[in-house]
């Protein structure tokens, strides 16, 4: 079946420090596509960065990273240099299949990040 | 990018009454959309894929008399949750893909008293 898995619930990180959110997913499907979103307290989803499972490259977008780990199933999201403005919570999603069809995305329970002064 | 909007952003209704919730794609076509339901501090929970065109898909456990969807167009879906009681009271959610990206609405905070 597919999963993903987010197995903190809530992290404290210091402000400028580095922070990594673990996800780990299963499935079965040689094609697949793995999603960060963060949800602030306002509630909206916001896209944060996209690693397609034939991307040699680890996805980067600003201050993001995706530490792509096929062999081991884990695509964590690395944010450097963190701000206050990325308290939030962040989600990881995966969705399986290539076809037009298959939008239709699987999402991990999420991190509460809490960024301290 | 692409944008998908929701109305309202938030509702109060009494318990009994039915509230509509409108999503919609302003800047593109979505053949499909899904809407999401979130309690605090939980994960999103698919409650069904709307299609254009054709009936809705449900989610297991989802009550298709009660949560009305209706996809009109290729820019408009809308959730429609009939005889709203409290345990109804709920963020919901709905996205629409383009190519291999969902885009999400802002959501709509629904409260029945």
């Amino acid at each position: 079946a597919q999963k993903i898995t987010q197995t903190q619930p809530g992290m404290f990180v210091q402000e400028k420090e580095a922070v990594t959110l673990d996800c780990t997913y299963d499935t079965s499907d040689q094609s697949y596509g793995l999603f960060w979103y963060k949800q602030p307290s306002s509630g909206e989803m916001i896209f944060l960065i996209y690693q397609g499972s034939y991307d040699e490259q680890n996805a980067t977008e600003g201050r993001y990273s995706l530490n792509f780990q096929k062999a081991r199933k884990s695509a964590n999201l690395v944010i450097s240099a963190s701000q206050l403005g990325d308290s939030a919570m962040y989600f990881c999603a995966m969705r399986e299949g290539t076809a037009r069809s298959n939008y239709q995305l699987i999402w991990g329970a999420g991190t509460k990040l809490i960024i301290k002064p | 990018g692409a944008v998908v909007s929701q109305h309202p952003s938030w509702v109060i209704c009494k318990s009994g009454t039915s509230v509509k919730i409108e999503c919609r794609s302003l800047d593109f076509q979505a053949t499909t959309m899904f809407w999401y339901r979130q309690f605090p501090k939980q994960s999103l929970m698919l409650m069904a894929t709307s299609n254009e065109g054709s009936k809705a898909t449900y989610e297991q456990g989802v009550e298709k008399d009660k949560f009305l969807i209706n996809h009109a167009s290729l820019t408009l879906s809308t959730l429609t949750v009939t005889s709203a009681h409290p345990e109804d009271s709920s963020f919901y959610i709905c996205s629409a893909p383009k190519a291999y990206e969902q885009y999400f609405g802002p959501g709509t905070r629904l409260t029945v008293t």
